[in-house]
């Protein structure tokens, strides 16, 4: 079945760092989902990508799909202690369920 | 204001108890689904629900059940058949679409309920 692996599983970075969590399906997607969970929360949505290729902002969140539909990243510019928290990307193929990776947990130091 | 309420927030249970974890929306959403989280591990879809009085197995479904009987609400049970219950349960809502609509597809999650078994 599909399988969605991402790494890092932990970063640590200094605030004002950058920082990046890479997503790979083992099959081709439809589209992809970024959420994000607080320590303690539940999974907040962050975006959906569905085009090959496709790169969207959010502030200081660039989040790409791949060309092939098949991977994606979310890359945070400049870390603030308020971007704690997991990172799960969600990929979901034709007809199918969301299938969610491990995620991401990142840390940023004051 | 709409969303998703779980409840309880915790749950405590004995070994060989039946427990019901109750999951209500007032978005209006046809989708209703149950995940399981725990340490280290991504969401798993325990079961998922499209219409009413009809709900489909997901990846995890062995040792729970689930009843859609108002569109607005989703219960599931964790019976004593499962194995290993002790985790974070999510529940979550959505708009269904094949195609690309705004919106469509992006899952609300409610708090969650933390059960522990005993």
């Amino acid at each position: 079945g599909q399988q969605v692996m991402q790494i890092p599983q932990y970063q640590h970075v200094q605030e004002g760092e950058d920082f990046t969590t890479y997503c790979n399906s083992s099959t081709t997607l439809s589209n992809i989902q970024w959420y994000k969970q607080r320590p303690g929360g539940h999974p907040v949505f962050l975006i959906q990508l569905v085009k090959s290729g496709e790169v969207k902002k959010q502030k200081r969140l660039t989040f790409q799909f791949g060309e092939a539909k098949k991977n994606s990243s979310l890359h945070i510019t400049a870390t603030q202690t308020t971007d704690v928290g997991t990172y799960f990307c969600a990929g979901k193929e034709y007809g199918q369920n969301f299938v969610f990776g491990p995620g991401t947990r990142l840390s940023v130091l004051p | 204001d709409g969303g998703i309420t779980q409840s309880p927030k915790y749950l405590f249970r004995k070994e060989g108890q039946n427990v019901t974890l109750s999951c209500e929306q007032n978005l209006n959403h046809d989708a209703m689904y149950w995940y399981r989280q725990d340490p280290g591990q991504g969401l798993r879809l325990i079961y998922y629900s499209q219409i009413v009085n009809d709900f489909q197995k997901g990846d995890i479904a062995e040792g729970y059940s689930v009843s859609r009987e108002k569109k607005e609400s989703f219960p599931l049970t964790v019976t004593s058949a499962q194995k290993n219950p002790t985790a974070f349960y999510l529940c979550a809502s959505s708009i269904i679409s094949q195609g690309v609509i705004s919106g469509a597809n992006v899952l609300t999650f409610g708090a969650g309920s933390r059960l522990t078994v005993l």
